[in-house]
Formats: structure tokens, C-alpha cells, sequence
């Protein structure tokens, strides 16, 4: 069974950078498509990055140079970075794995984590 | 891709059918999933490739659509079924959702 697990802290002072970990059982994430969603209180779904089975990586613009997603495949660990956070970026933070994926087209999302929330706040 | 759905609630009773639709601003083809969220939890995904049940989703779930426009379509809603659901594009990064509907109680 494929479990994901989200750690990092709570809350991120304004302007500084939200770390975030996700830890995975049950699959190798390096045959895999892995991602990141948040969802801000009250709010829908955005997807901020994926990592494809190779380790390349895709953001959303909207969120520009901000994101960095990387992974350790021996501690089947994923990572977000996101950096000059302010009150905009309050979310939940899910670690997500697509169903399946091909030449970075993909057919939902079928296992997720608990999610973390993350305030921004000084 | 802008993804849209209609309506943005809808009140119903425990057996009535309830349907949902997504409209996408370009053709998708079949790229789409559907999922259930409940207050505080992770959203659980119920049909990918547009139309195709996940497992252990019940039957009562269906979908139909390819191109721009699909639909959820709950035959006869359980109490278990009250919830937001949301649909998702995979075709075009960054794979954008659609702003929900809510399901409650009439």
C-alpha cells in the first residue's frame, strides 16, 4: 500500500523560504511521476510541481522561480522549497502521486498525503 | 488551461441524481479526473481518463466527455456523498483543477 507522509514546519515568517518534506512507503518513487498541490483555506486545488521518473522537474509559472522540487531516491523522500513566501502562499500542502503519467500528460492523481498546513505569518 | 464547472453548488436529497459538469478552455481529449473532498481531508480520486472508475470507487459514480466538455454524474447520492468535488486537466502543464462544486444537503 502507497502512503505519503508530509513533514515541515507549521509556520514561515514572511519573506523567508517554506521547506517541506514528503515521505513515501509502499513505492519507488524513481518509477514514478510524483507532485506537489496546495490548497489555500477555503480555496480550490493548484498544482505546483511535478518530478517525472527521471528527475526532471516542472512548475507552474505562476509561481515563477520560487519552487524548487527534488527528491532523494534512497530515502524516498520528495522536497518542496519555496522561497520569499508571504501571506499568499497559507495553504495546505499535499504530496501527491499521478495514476499514470506519459511525456508529462497525466490521468489524476490516485494516492495523497494527509496534507500539512502552512501558515505565513511574522 | 482555464477550467470551469457548473453549477458552483447544488442542494439535493440522499437518492436524487446529481449531475456536474467541466468545461475545459481547450480540447483535453480524455485528461481528465474527477475527485471527492471532504472537510479536512485529501481529495480521493474517482475517475481518470474521463471516464474510467477508479477501483474501489462505488458504481454510482459515472462520467462521460472528451474534447472541452465532461460530466459527473451521481445516480442515487448516499449520506457519504455530501462533499466538494472537483475536476482536473492532465493534459497541458501546469495541470490546472477546476474551482469545485459542493454537494450539501437540501
Amino acid at each position: 500500500q502507497v502512503q505519503l507522509q508530509e513533514s515541515g514546519p507549521g509556520l514561515v515568517k514572511p519573506s523567508e523560504t517554506l521547506s517541506l518534506t514528503c515521505t513515501v512507503s509502499g513505492a519507488s518513487i524513481s518509477d514514478y511521476y510524483w507532485s506537489w498541490i496546495r490548497q489555500p483555506p477555503g480555496e480550490g486545488l493548484e498544482s505546483i510541481a511535478y518530478i517525472d521518473n527521471s528527475g526532471n522537474t516542472y512548475y507552474n509559472p505562476t509561481l515563477g522561480s520560487r519552487v524548487t522540487m527534488s527528491r532523494d531516491t534512497p530515502k524516498k523522500q520528495l522536497f518542496l522549497e519555496l522561497n520569499s513566501v508571504t501571506a499568499a502562499d497559507t495553504a495546505v500542502y499535499y504530496c501527491a502521486r499521478p495514476k499514470y503519467c506519459t511525456a508529462l500528460t497525466c490521468w489524476g492523481l490516485d494516492y495523497w498525503g494527509q496534507g500539512i498546513l502552512v501558515t505565513v505569518s511574522a | 488551461i482555464h477550467m470551469t464547472q457548473s453549477p458552483s453548488s447544488v442542494s439535493a436529497s440522499v437518492g436524487d441524481r446529481v449531475t456536474i459538469t467541466c468545461r475545459a478552455s481547450q480540447n483535453i481529449r480524455s485528461w481528465l479526473a474527477w475527485y471527492q473532498q471532504k472537510p479536512g481531508k485529501a481529495p480521493q480520486l474517482l475517475i481518470y481518463g474521463a471516464s474510467s472508475l477508479q477501483s474501489g470507487v462505488p458504481p454510482r459514480f459515472s462520467a462521460t466527455g472528451s474534447g472541452t466538455d465532461f460530466t459527473l454524474t451521481i445516480s442515487s447520492l448516499q449520506p457519504e456523498d455530501f462533499a466538494t468535488y472537483y475536476c482536473h486537466q492532465g493534459h497541458t502543464f501546469p495541470f490546472t483543477f477546476g474551482p469545485g462544486t459542493k454537494v450539501d444537503v437540501k
